[in-house]
């Protein structure tokens, strides 16, 4: 069974550019996290959804970062305009929260570089 | 606030060997599971065991195991017969009753010395 998948593994652009970052979780499961992984901050979660549905975004850090899920197996996070201090690594992660107790899977995440 | 805390950046061991990672947690709920994942280089996040907080019965997972200690909000992870692919980051992590955002510790960088 395949994990989470996630585009790109690694993306380097430029300062006021736009990112995407796509993500598609394990087959069958219905909640789906954003994470960012820095130094400084260590890992912080972005947005999750339930069901396709954006439940808390309260880590999304401004108005540039926006996620969406369109369907059951695919995610995006948008960074418009990207700037130096968002590069990081960005994980994607789902689970199957009634019967495999909330364990969440990542997968193998975006390390994006804005120059 | 729900926090999980580990208190030791960096550990090392000899290959072979046995050795122990601490985490502590802070919350004042009474239903919650816990985590431990592995960061190796390549960063990927893979999750190591896992223990849910109503079960007395400490989990296992080959080499791995941890000691859960409810009331004094502790949860380390046993690594035995520890081998050169064990070292890595190791994250602690817990869901917290009624949410499902994973609250992260600090880290520990396991070295394992040949």
């Amino acid at each position: 069974d395949a994990g989470v998948i996630q585009s790109p593994r690694h993306e380097v652009t430029e300062m006021g550019q736009e990112v995407t970052l796509r993500c598609k979780p394990i087959s069958g499961h219905n909640s789906l996290f954003w994470y960012r992984q820095t130094m400084m901050r260590g890992l912080e979660l972005l947005i999750y959804f339930n069901n396709n549905v954006p439940i808390d975004d309260s880590g999304m850090p401004e108005d540039r970062f926006s996620a969406k899920m369109p369907n059951a197996s695919f995610s995006t996070l948008k960074i418009q305009p990207s700037e130096p201090r968002d590069s990081a690594v960005y994980f994607c992660a789902s689970s199957l929260v009634r019967t495999d107790g909330k364990t969440q899977y990542f997968g193998p995440g975006t390390r994006l570089l804005v120059l | 606030a729900q926090t999980v805390t580990q208190s030791q950046p960096e550990m090392s061991v000899q290959e072979a060997e046995t050795v122990t990672l601490s985490c502590t947690y802070d919350t004042s709920e009474s239903d919650y599971y816990l985590f431990w994942y592995k960061q190796p280089p390549s960063r990927q996040m893979i999750l190591v065991i896992r223990q849910e907080a109503y079960k007395q019965q400490n989990a296992t997972e080959n080499r791995f195991s941890v000691n859960f200690q409810k009331a004094a909000k502790s949860f380390s992870l046993k690594i035995s017969d520890s081998q050169l692919g064990d070292a890595a980051m190791y994250f602690c992590a817990s869901v917290f009753q009624g949410a499902q955002k994973l609250v992260f510790g600090q880290g520990t960088r396991l070295t394992i010395n040949p």
